[in-house]
């Protein structure tokens, strides 16, 4: 089975660039995380979608992050225009959608912004 | 509302035990558990939820204290393989399936 998949993999910008992660679930998840982990910390959700409905997006700063996920399926998680603060690895997990099945996590992105 | 996780580290040698601890100041419905390896994705360990159910792999045990809110990872007979960074995430509502994780317990097994 394979597993979540993200691209690119490593991204350097300047600030007030945008710049645009992409993810692709496990095939059959109806639930897909997008995390944001700063070194050191823990994953920190920003948004949650159960097929291609919003669950939960409090702490997504919306005046420069947005998220879609069509068809259900794949997510983009765009940042415009980005900030030192959000250099940091983004993780996007899937999951079954059912009640306490484990997340599977992508390999990440690794955000630098200059 | 971020769950606190002690020790913040801790180095074993092979073989030996170790005890990683979460807490929460709010009830919870459920603690989750998964280990990170530098550089690599969180990889899922365990389900503990409120009631007594467990879900996860079978050589590794936890508890979960709901009146105190707080569930102990427990790590025996250490292998070189346990080493990583251990983050227990906490969920309040019942099946909201949404995590807060907390810091976590950077854990390093030598030889």
């Amino acid at each position: 089975e394979a597993g979540v998949a993200q691209s690119p993999r490593y991204k350097i910008i300047e600030k007030r660039q945008s710049v645009a992660f992409w993810c692709n679930p496990i095939s059959g998840h109806a639930t897909l995380y997008w995390y944001q982990q700063i070194l050191g910390q823990g994953p920190k959700l920003l948004i949650q979608f159960q097929n291609n409905g919003v669950v939960d997006d409090s702490q997504l700063p919306k005046d420069r992050f947005s998220a879609e996920r069509l068809k259900g399926v794949d997510s983009t998680l765009k940042i415009q225009p980005a900030k030192l603060e959000d250099s940091a690895v983004y993780l996007c997990a899937s999951s079954l959608g059912r009640v306490y099945n484990e997340q599977f996590f992508g390999p990440g992105t690794r955000l630098t912004v200059l | 509302q971020q769950p606190v996780q002690s020790p913040q580290a801790v180095i074993l040698r092979e073989g030996e035990d170790a005890v990683i601890n979460c807490s929460s100041s709010k009830a919870l419905y459920s603690v989750h558990w998964y280990r990170q390896k530098h550089g690599e994705a969180p990889v899922f360990l365990m389900i503990l939820l409120k009631g007594g159910e467990q879900k996860g792999h079978e050589k590794i045990s936890a508890s979960f204290n709901e009146k105190k809110q707080q569930s102990s990872l427990y790590l025996t007979a250490s292998q070189l393989s346990y080493s990583g960074t251990y983050f227990c995430g906490t969920e309040r509502g019942g099946g909201s399936e949404k995590l807060v994780f907390g810091k976590g317990t950077k854990l390093t097994v030598n030889p």
